[in-house]
């Protein structure tokens, strides 16, 4: 099946501190998103991203869809505590939902 | 809109129990899957139906678990008998279009003693 490798796995940082997370494939798609699980909850959509190079912005957070159709990051700026989570990628093709392994945050305050 | 609907929220069985999980999608979504969550598989697609048929099956662990969905509001994911190895969290979620963002429900934790 198709990989999603997210990096970093898990990430602590000072409150105020920004975030850089990010996800490659070996594979090219066509449609990238990036979703936030709070602890107990289940996965909510934070970016969806829809064009190579597109760079989209939601408050706080930066996604962008990488040129190559190959990766995409997520930027969080000035962390906040309840920014702890994990952040998972996912891509879209045909009719295939494929997910990351996820990038855990801490945000120390 | 409500979102995604799951029940029970928890779940605490005995091996060899049946087990039956309920979830009711947004309405006028027309896909739903199916996803299991364990910290050591990360999440899991079991399964997906699109306007009421399932459409990959291939992530069901194995012939213990089945899901259906009757109606385009309900649908039932059942493992029987359970085993300790399904605990996990259960998510379901919809979409419009198999091919859109994805709405998750809160998930159902079950545990399997």
């Amino acid at each position: 099946g198709q990989q999603l490798n997210q990096s970093p796995q898990s990430m602590f940082i000072q409150e105020g501190e920004d975030v850089s997370m990010n996800c490659t494939s070996s594979s090219i798609f066509n449609t990238w998103l990036w979703y936030k699980q709070d602890p107990g909850e289940g996965p909510v959509l934070l970016i969806a991203l829809y064009k190579a190079g597109e760079l989209t912005s939601n408050g706080r957070l930066t996604a962008q869809f990488g040129i190559t159709r190959k990766d995409s990051f997520l930027n969080i700026s000035a962390s906040i505590p309840s920014d702890v989570g994990i952040y998972f990628c996912a891509v879209i093709t045909g009719n295939q939902f494929y997910f990351g392994t996820g990038t855990s945050l801490t945000v120390i305050p | 809109d409500a979102g995604v609907i799951q029940s029970p929220r928890h779940e605490v069985t005995e091996m060899g129990q049946e087990v039956t999980l309920r979830c009711k999608p947004i309405s006028g979504h027309n896909s739903l899957f199916w996803y299991r969550q364990t910290m050591m598989r990360g999440l899991e697609l079991l399964i997906y139906f699109n306007n009421n048929v399932p459409i990959d099956d291939s992530g069901m662990p194995e012939d213990r678990f089945s899901a259906k969905m009757p109606n385009a509001s309900f649908s039932t994911l059942k493992i029987q008998p359970s085993e300790p190895r399904d605990s996990a969290v259960y998510f379901c979620a919809s979409t419009r279009q198999v091919a859109n963002e994805q709405f998750f429900g809160p998930g159902t934790r079950l545990t399997v003693l």
